[in-house]
């Protein structure tokens, strides 16, 4: 695609429900980046793929939250038992590697409401 | 831990008026240092990527520098126009990005 696509785009659920939040990157791009943004901050990271597997998940805040890439493209966050604090815009990026050298382009997000 | 302060948080000025908006690291030890805008309500745009090697990069009417032993960046944006109003995020790179909590610039007429 021409970029990075995120669906939903809002996301509005009830505390303690289950969530999937959805990201198809750039074709081609093996690198994919999830990343959390709160009102009035910067993004802050969440995990990332390098193909299928995650390369580094030191920023799931708990084990709450959960990530797949089966097929090292189409990536869902997954977040069990949500809670208000949850709250947030989810930023997904994507670049051709994992080297740290590419630039990461970045979806529109998805506003994700706990109420 | 990486960490990464942005000042000002805000800024307001008029148009035409050269700006710098300055960004600093705690750890060196990066990849590269990017530049992003972010609009209300939306995702990020890249603007400017610095490796780690390098010490500046050019885009248009925007310049930013990179000075690694020091821990800085800075984005200078040139004869600023209304459309450049936005938040500016730096990002320092090792695989994941660790990012500032933003410049919000508003460039009135």
């Amino acid at each position: 695609g021409a970029g990075v696509s995120q669906t939903p785009s809002n996301k509005v659920t009830e505390k303690g429900k289950y969530v999937e939040l959805r990201c198809d990157p750039i074709s081609g791009h093996t690198a994919l980046y999830w990343y959390r943004q709160s009102l009035g901050q910067g993004p802050e990271f969440l995990i990332y793929f390098q193909g299928t597997g995650a390369a580094d998940d030191s920023g799931l805040p708990n084990d709450r939250f959960f990530a797949v890439r089966p097929e090292g493209s189409v990536s869902t966050l997954k977040i069990q038992r949500t809670e208000r604090g949850d709250s947030a815009v989810y930023l997904c990026a994507s670049s051709w590697d994992s080297g740290g050298t590419d630039t990461q382009y970045f979806g529109p997000g998805t506003r994700l409401t706990v109420l | 831990k990486q960490e990464v302060t942005q000042i000002p948080a805000a800024l307001s000025v008029p148009e035409g008026e050269n700006l710098v908006l300055n960004c600093s690291f705690t750890d060196s030890a990066i990849y590269n240092l990017q530049w992003f805008r972010q609009d209300p309500g939306k995702g990020l745009t890249s603007l400017l990527l610095i490796q780690s090697s390098q010490r500046e990069q050019t885009s248009g009417r925007l310049n930013a520098s990179l000075d690694k032993s020091s821990g800085r960046s800075t984005l200078y944006i040139a004869a600023s126009q209304p459309g450049d109003s936005a938040t500016y995020l730096c990002a320092a790179s090792r695989n994941k990005l660790i990012f500032g909590a933003g410049t919000r610039l508003a460039v009135h007429p």
